[in-house]
């Protein structure tokens, strides 16, 4: 089946400083996003992005298609950033499938 | 921006009991879905949902889960005899049409099996 993963597992931070995390997936893709979930389970809708570079205010994604891999950047970490971010992958109409996630620690 | 909207957001159950699941999708999508999340685990695919019937469904989705579209507007997802491992947050998601878009997702329903 397809595969989707996630690096780092875990990562702590201080406030303030930037990150990468990346998603690598073992097959083409048409419909790649990134979600935040919050400690209330809420799942926030962060980036869709099948290719290309977005940004949006301290983050930014890319997903570089052809090699599969999508990374996600968040600078000048906040203790609000704190939650598990996934990468999901998709193909046309298909179901999404969800990596394992990133857990993200921001400390003040 | 248009929603997804479940309820109730928090559902507790005794073991053997039915629950239904609702959701109201965005209202011009016409692709919906149900993905399950048990506690420390990661997001799965349950069902997907078009033109009034299934169109792909998880090993997770078995006889013991149905899917339904009542009305015009809402979307459910029906548990029977539930399990103590029914036990998770259920999402509901839709999508519009026209190609590659992307799907959007509810706050998600937290079913407590007891």
């Amino acid at each position: 089946g397809i595969q989707v993963e996630q690096s780092p597992p875990d990562l702590i931070l201080q406030e303030g400083a930037n990150s990468t995390l990346r998603c690598n997936f073992s097959d083409s893709v048409n419909n790649l996003q990134w979600f935040h979930q919050n400690p209330w389970g809420q799942l926030i809708n962060l980036f869709y992005i099948p290719s290309g570079t977005k940004q949006n205010g301290r983050l930014s994604a890319t997903t570089v298609a052809t090699e599969r891999y999508s990374l996600l950047y968040i600078s000048s970490s906040q203790t609000t950033d704190s939650g598990v971010y996934f990468c999901v992958w998709g193909q046309a109409g298909t179901a999404l499938i969800f990596g394992k996630g990133t857990t993200l620690s921001v400390s003040s | 921006e248009p929603e997804v909207t479940q309820t109730p957001s928090h559902q507790v159950t005794q073991m053997g009991q039915e629950v239904i699941l609702r959701c109201v999708p965005i209202s011009n999508h016409l692709y919906f879905y149900w993905y399950r999340q048990i506690l420390g685990q990661k997001v799965e695919f349950l069902v997907s949902f078009y033109n009034n019937e299934i169109s792909e469904k998880s090993e997770i989705f078995d006889d013991q889960f149905s899917v339904e579209r009542p009305d015009g507007s809402n979307f459910t997802l029906k548990i029977r005899s539930t399990k103590l491992e029914d036990s998770a947050m259920y999402f509901c998601a839709s999508r519009s049409t026209g190609g590659n878009q992307p799907q959007h997702f509810g706050d998600g329903t937290r079913l407590s099996i007891l």
